[in-house]
């Protein structure tokens, strides 16, 4: 099926230190979301993006819709423990209403 | 506002067993999704409904999985019988008409494993 290219896999920073991460596809989305996802839950939607060119910040957080429409990032600056946790990006095609398809996600590993 | 419910948490069940998860959305939200994530990798949509009606189900491996929404409200997703490659963890997610307004929202889903 569908699939989005997320990188890097994981991630092992200090904390403190800012973090980026991103997703591409080959196809046109016409909305980027990012969750973050603990241990045991469900993911938890971060931001969401429904223009191409949009930056948008939550926080510590900030996510850009590619202007191609085929690519997004996330940076987290200044990171804390509570940072760790797995990243996904989901993309929701032109031709697919309300169909999500999410990346292989980014795992976040932060040394104190 | 509650978020989504589901239950159980966790089941063990043996191969070839039946096993049922249900869901209670997120109050108002007509849209409902079951996803399957299996281990290291990112959901991946079973089945959609708006209200009662599934819309698609195209992923959905109908020999042995099947699913319900009755009054628009509480899901039901159902595996008969449970094969070794089903063990993941099932999510379920609800949303609003009128997305991409009102993105999906998780439940803590349902870890199966089968034996």
């Amino acid at each position: 099926g569908q699939q989005l290219n997320q990188s890097p896999q994981s991630m092992f920073i200090q904390e403190g230190e800012d973090v980026s991460m991103n997703c591409t596809s080959s196809s046109i989305f016409n909305t980027w979301l990012w969750y973050k996802q603990d241990p045991g839950e469900g993911p938890v939607l971060l931001i969401a993006l429904y223009k191409a060119g949009e930056l948008t910040s939550n926080g510590r957080l900030t996510a850009q819709f590619g202007i191609t429409r085929k690519d997004s990032f996330l940076n987290i600056s200044a990171s804390i423990p509570s940072d760790v946790g797995i990243y996904f990006c989901a993309g929701q095609l032109i031709q697919g209403a309300q169909k999500l398809v999410f990346g292989q996600g980014t795992r976040l590993t932060i040394n104190p | 506002e509650a978020g989504v419910v589901q239950s159980p948490r966790y089941k063990i069940i043996e191969k070839k067993q039946p096993v049922a998860f249900w869901c209670n959305p997120i109050s108002g939200h007509n849209t409902l999704y079951w996803y399957r994530q299996n281990l290291g990798q990112g959901p991946e949509l079973l089945i959609r409904y708006e209200n009662e009606e599934a819309v698609d189900d195209s992923q959905l491996p109908k020999d042995r999985f099947s699913a319900e929404r009755l009054k628009g409200v509480d899901s039901t997703l159902k595996i008969q019988p449970a094969e070794l490659g089903d063990s993941a963890v099932y999510l379920c997610a609800s949303s609003q008409v009128g997305f991409p307004t009102t993105p999906l929202h998780f439940g803590n889903g349902t870890r199966l494993t089968v034996t």
